[in-house]
């Protein structure tokens, strides 16, 4: 009964290969996010969904592309990697889209681009 | 800009000691204050919220503190054990609403020796 999971744990590919990565969530929330983590372990958001609608949309190069089927689901499309894109990403979910409520983080893809 | 900064240097304490650790910020009045600890492989998982009206906030072993004349937030871990080991990482919130966001420090590592 895990509350948020990814797949694939880890993912390894060559650079300008295009990957997706999945997130569910079973804790009913409304709102999902991705972050990254980089190798100086910053934890950067990247995107949030609100019940499927896109509301946070940081500085995120073109290549990277959310989708939310519904409210339980927000996957992370990368086209064309870079060695750059190496790094943990995370998913997460919170009840609502206010940022004073508790999220909760899945364990993580881990990205090696080469 | 925006900057958080947590001590990069690991900490390492005796058993049954009492474990501080910083987050400095500048920049920035955040209405909130979390603190989060990561696990090597692992999501981060909320700990604590601090609003900036309260002074001090308290669950079980941990204490938080948030001096917003400071601009700082200190963590306790009262009694520490082994299993205290981990990356603690502070998030303050940014924006408010639905496009409010958390801003996290790089974390600082805690070993708590036997």
């Amino acid at each position: 009964d895990t509350a948020v999971s990814q797949t694939p744990k880890y993912l390894v590919t060559q650079m300008g290969n295009d990957k997706s990565i999945k997130c569910e969530q079973n804790l009913g929330h409304d709102t999902m996010y991705w972050y990254k983590q980089d190798s100086k372990k910053f934890l950067k958001i990247m995107f949030s969904y609100n019940n499927k609608e896109l509301i946070i949309n940081e500085t995120v190069p073109n290549r990277f592309s959310p989708k939310s089927p519904d409210k339980a689901h927000l996957n992370l499309h990368i086209n064309s990697l870079e060695l750059g894109d190496s790094a943990v990403y995370f998913c997460a979910s919170s009840q609502d889209s206010l940022p004073a409520e508790t999220q909760y983080f899945g364990p993580g893809t881990r990205l090696l681009v080469l | 800009s925006q900057k958080i900064e947590q001590n990069s240097e690991a900490l390492n304490i005796q058993e049954g000691k009492t474990a501080t650790l910083t987050c400095n910020y500048t920049n920035y009045s955040p209405a909130y204050l979390q603190w989060y600890r990561q696990d090597p492989g692992r999501g981060p998982v909320f700990l604590l919220l601090i609003r900036e009206n309260e002074k001090e906030k308290r669950k079980e072993r941990l204490k938080v503190t948030f001096d917003t004349t400071l601009k700082q937030s200190l963590f306790h871990i009262t009694a520490s054990q082994p299993a205290d080991s981990a990356t603690y990482l502070c998030a303050l919130v940014r924006g408010s609403g639905n496009t409010g966001k958390l801003i996290f420090g790089q974390g600082t590592t805690l070993q708590v020796k036997p």
